[in-house]
């Protein structure tokens, strides 16, 4: 069935550095692929998305490219702020198209 | 736009007690999914229900049940509470064809559930 693997942290980083959160994943197809984020206390805001194959999504600032290739789907940021502080989560929709299944989650801190 | 809502947003129960947790979906949205997220873990998936008939389900057990209301919201059941169903329970919905979830699901806030 398909599956996720997302890089465990917690990532620590200062304001302004480039961040990367690697996704890899397996799957039947060529679903859609997903970035969710978690602020703290919070239910889970879709952050960007790409439907196939070389799309890029992007939203605030990160990006993340849809490699088939190397099955993966990295989030980017070139310029992180304090405010990113958050649970990083990639997913995509299982085999049946019924659910969602997420990675671990990657807790990101930035500080100032 | 109103958002996915649920409620309550907190409850407390204790073990071997029965809890309902609600859902009301984005106006316009059929299909309704149920997770566990347990602390430091990612969501769990446990239903979803399309134009009121259940159409997935994760491995969960039997005191776990859900259900979808002819105005689309939802109600997620558990009996028997147990220590580890501890969690935060979300709701999303979505719009997608037959309950896709090709298309981009969107979560309420959840219900953060303490089993003492």
């Amino acid at each position: 069935g398909n599956s996720v693997t997302q890089m465990e942290g917690p990532v620590t980083l200062s304001e302004e550095a480039f961040l990367t959160i690697n996704c890899t994943y397996t799957a039947t197809g060529y679903p859609s692929l997903f970035w969710y984020v978690q602020y703290p206390g919070e239910g889970l805001q879709l952050l960007l998305k790409a439907t196939k194959a070389d799309d890029k999504g992007s939203n605030k600032g990160f990006e993340a490219t849809y490699r088939k290739e190397t099955t993966s789907f990295h989030l980017e940021k070139g310029s992180v702020q304090v405010s990113d502080s958050a649970v990083y989560f990639c997913a995509l929709p299982n085999q049946a198209g019924t659910a969602l299944i997420f990675g671990k989650g990657t807790t990101l801190s930035v500080s100032s | 736009d109103a958002g996915v809502t649920q409620s309550p947003t907190h409850l407390i129960k204790t073990r071997g007690q029965h809890v309902t947790l609600r859902c009301s979906p984005i106006s316009g949205h059929k299909s309704v999914s149920w997770y566990q997220q347990v602390l430091g873990q990612g969501p769990q998936f446990i239903f979803q229900y399309y134009e009121k008939e259940e159409r997935g389900r994760g491995n969960f057990p039997d005191r776990f049940s859900a259900r979808q209301f002819p105005n689309y919201s939802s109600e997620l059941n558990v009996n028997a509470l147990l220590l580890g169903d501890s969690a935060l329970y979300l709701c999303a919905s979505s719009l997608g064809p037959r309950g896709s979830m090709n298309t981009e699901a969107f979560f309420g806030q959840g219900t953060r559930l303490t089993v003492v």
